[in-house]
């Protein structure tokens, strides 16, 4: 079946700008998770959803970022007034219910220039 | 609180030869352990897993690890090492079922040469 698949898979953006980036999960997956894989910070977890309850916000790196899930499925990572610290591949993964297995997709490169 | 150690951030093996990439985890409670693989431009792919019961656990392409709790040591590795194995190599741990973020090792670069 289908996998986690991103959009756009290339970003570049100018420093300042907002960008919105995507994720569809696997059909029926009620947890999503964003991480954020830079060079100088490695693979960092960001925000997780889990079905219709709030989201744990807890890896954030500032208020820049939000994310927010609609009907359960598709996932969009915001991140405004970008700076080129955010340059880095935004990885999401999702789990079905009560799996201990995160499913990544392919990622979204981010280049803030 | 969990983390995770790779040592080595590049290993570099011949054809044929034996991988071993070492991971040790910290974690306050029973951690679930993985491994993860990422070949260029390309998400991570799941080798294998840790939960519960038998300690050594088998996963894709020939690759094993050993759960060794006194150690707290998950170190990755397979008899023979073939070209198609290069790539990077994540540990990572988590508190257990349901919905738990995975914290990360730093990676380990596998390159293997003819």
């Amino acid at each position: 079946g289908a996998g986690v698949s991103q959009s756009p898979s290339n970003k570049v953006t100018e420093k300042g700008k907002d960008v919105e980036l995507r994720c569809d999960p696997i059909s029926g997956h009620t947890a999503l998770y964003w991480y954020r894989q830079s060079l100088g910070q490695g693979l960092e977890f960001l925000i997780y959803f889990q079905g219709n309850s709030a989201p744990d916000k807890s890896g954030l790196p500032s208020d820049r970022f939000s994310a927010e899930r609609t009907g359960g499925s598709v996932s969009t990572l915001t991140i405004q007034r970008t700076q080129q610290e955010d340059s880095a591949v935004y990885l999401c993964a999702s789990s079905p219910q009560g799996s201990d297995t995160q499913y990544f997709g392919p990622g979204t490169r981010l280049t803030v220039l | 609180a969990q983390s995770v150690t790779q040592l080595g951030s590049h290993v570099s093996v011949s054809e044929g030869a034996l991988v071993l990439l070492r991971c040790n985890y910290s974690s306050s409670v029973p951690p679930y352990l993985f491994w993860y693989v990422q070949y260029p431009n390309q998400g991570l792919q799941l080798l294998l897993k840790y939960t519960t019961g038998a300690t050594l656990v088998k996963g894709i392409n020939g690759f094993e690890a050993e759960f060794k709790k006194s150690e707290t040591s998950f170190h990755l590795t397979k008899p023979s090492a073939h070209m198609s194995d290069a790539a990077e190599y994540f540990c990572a741990v988590s508190g257990g079922t349901g919905f738990q973020k995975l914290v990360f090792g730093t990676g380990t670069r596998l390159l293997v040469s003819p």
